[in-house]
């Protein structure tokens, strides 16, 4: 069935440091894989997304990479700040004529300072 | 410009009890889904409408019902509770139903403790 696999659950890095994160799907047919940032208590936010005809993209110190061959993709953070710790969520989705999102089951990061 | 809402908050229930869950999508956006986030995971998919139409259902039982009205709301229906139901009860709202263009935001949830 339909199936994404998130690494690691935690990661804990230096202020300043790089954070990467992993996820692997299932359906060859995903075409849509956004990241969600998820503050203790708070909703999900959108923090970036990546479409299957791009196999990159960045947005100031965040950026993602898709491997559509391998079924891979990941985020990785840049000069990571205090305020970047929260929990991450990878998701996959498009595969069908749905909106439906399969997530991860998410990393926790911790930026120390 | 107001984001995707969710009412209640918070919502405490016994088991066996039904519960009905609100959502209102950002102006302008058509589809509405919604996800159950147990604690410590990640959310996970029940319903999608769009135009008023189930578009998608994920692997939840027949006690979970949804509509979504005239003005692109919706409720999310769940009868005979039970324990494992306790989770929060997320909402996405988005443009379109199709796959091709599916970003997704999400309101701040519906707490559900179920005793």
């Amino acid at each position: 069935g339909e199936n994404v696999e998130q690494h690691p659950s935690t990661l804990s890095v230096q202020e300043g440091d790089s954070a990467v994160i992993k996820c692997t799907y299932s359906d060859s047919a995903s075409n849509y894989f956004p990241w969600y940032k998820q503050e203790l208590g708070k909703r999900p936010q959108l923090i970036i997304d990546i479409r299957s005809n791009v196999g990159e993209k960045k947005d100031q110190r965040i950026a993602v990479t898709l491997n559509k061959t391998a079924k891979h993709f990941s985020l990785h953070i840049t000069e990571t700040q205090p305020e970047d710790s929260a929990v991450y969520f990878c998701a996959a989705g498009g595969s069908s004529n749905t909106g439906k999102l399969i997530f991860g089951q998410g990393t926790t990061l911790q930026v120390k300072p | 410009d107001a984001g995707v809402t969710q009412s209640p908050t918070h919502l405490i229930k016994t088991r066996g009890q039904q519960v009905t869950l609100r959502c209102s999508p950002i102006s302008g956006h058509k589809s509405v889904s919604w996800y159950q986030q147990v604690l410590g995971q990640g959310p996970q998919f029940i319903f999608q409408y769009y135009e008023k139409e189930e578009r998608g259902r994920g692997n939840f039982p027949d006690r979970f019902s949804a509509r979504q009205f005239p003005n692109y709301s919706s409720e999310l229906n769940v009868n005979a509770l039970l324990l494992g139901d306790s989770a929060l009860y997320l909402c996405a709202s988005s443009y379109t139903g199709t796959g091709g263009y599916n970003e997704q935001f999400f309101g701040p949830g519906t707490r559900l403790t179920v005793l």
